[in-house]
């Protein structure tokens, strides 16, 4: 079992859309959760962490279940600009990140 | 803002060739990381450093080598490159104090005929 997993998708939704995705990881002793994005071509940059109470930041909302060891990542209002790869990733208690392969997102007019 | 510089953009060089890539970054962070990335494996880390001269292994190490001798450089070597080694190579670096954030260079696009 991969260590991190995600719906390699792709996601094809209209502008104003809301979207889902979700990640599952396999080490329950995990303790930090990030989304990256990764544009076409282009290296990976933070989206946002992910903290135990949930958080937001403008139309995105980022969620940790730990109990069943999932991470969801929902984005409101979807602008074509949204459209990219978003990469899932965590801290397994080790000084390495561990990535997910990517759910690639499609906004079309 | 973190700039984290990689040494080409585009390289193509032939089996059994030695290929250096480098990548620079201009914050002062301690931790610095070598990634490769092909479609349907993600990012795959291949070796970190921790601080000038440390250099860990990471997942897939095999045919590579690397070199730290000042703290803002870290050099990724194939000693003696492969047509399997034809990937997209990341650089990334995070500060010790900063939290686990990595920062990414542009990327270099290696092929290996």
């Amino acid at each position: 079992r991969k260590e991190v997993e995600q719906d390699p998708g792709p996601f094809n939704v209209p502008e104003g859309a809301t979207v889902a995705f979700n990640c599952t990881y396999s080490n329950s002793a995990s303790q930090s959760f990030f989304w990256y994005r990764q544009d076409c071509r282009k290296e990976p940059k933070l989206l946002m962490s992910v903290y135990s109470s949930g958080n937001e930041d403008g139309r995105f909302t980022a969620q940790l279940n730990r109990a069943s060891q999932y991470i969801s990542l929902l984005i409101r209002d979807s602008k074509l600009s949204d459209s990219a790869t978003y990469l899932c990733v965590v801290n397994p208690d080790t000084d390495k990140l561990i990535f997910g392969t990517g759910t690639r997102l499609q906004v079309f007019p | 803002d973190v700039k984290v510089t990689q040494s080409s953009r585009y390289l193509v060089k032939r089996t059994g060739e030695k290929v250096f890539l480098e990548c620079v970054q201009d914050m002062d962070h301690e931790n610095m990381f070598w990634y490769r990335q092909d479609p349907g494996l993600g990012l795959r880390l291949i070796y970190f450093s921790y601080d000038v001269k440390m250099k860990e292994k990471g997942d897939i190490p095999e045919g590579y080598s690397v070199s730290r001798e000042k703290k803002e450089r870290f050099s990724l070597i194939l000693e003696s490159a492969s047509t399997n080694q034809t990937s997209m190579y990341l650089c990334a670096s995070s500060s010790t104090s900063g939290g686990e954030t990595q920062y990414f260079g542009p990327g270099t696009r290696l092929l290996v005929l």
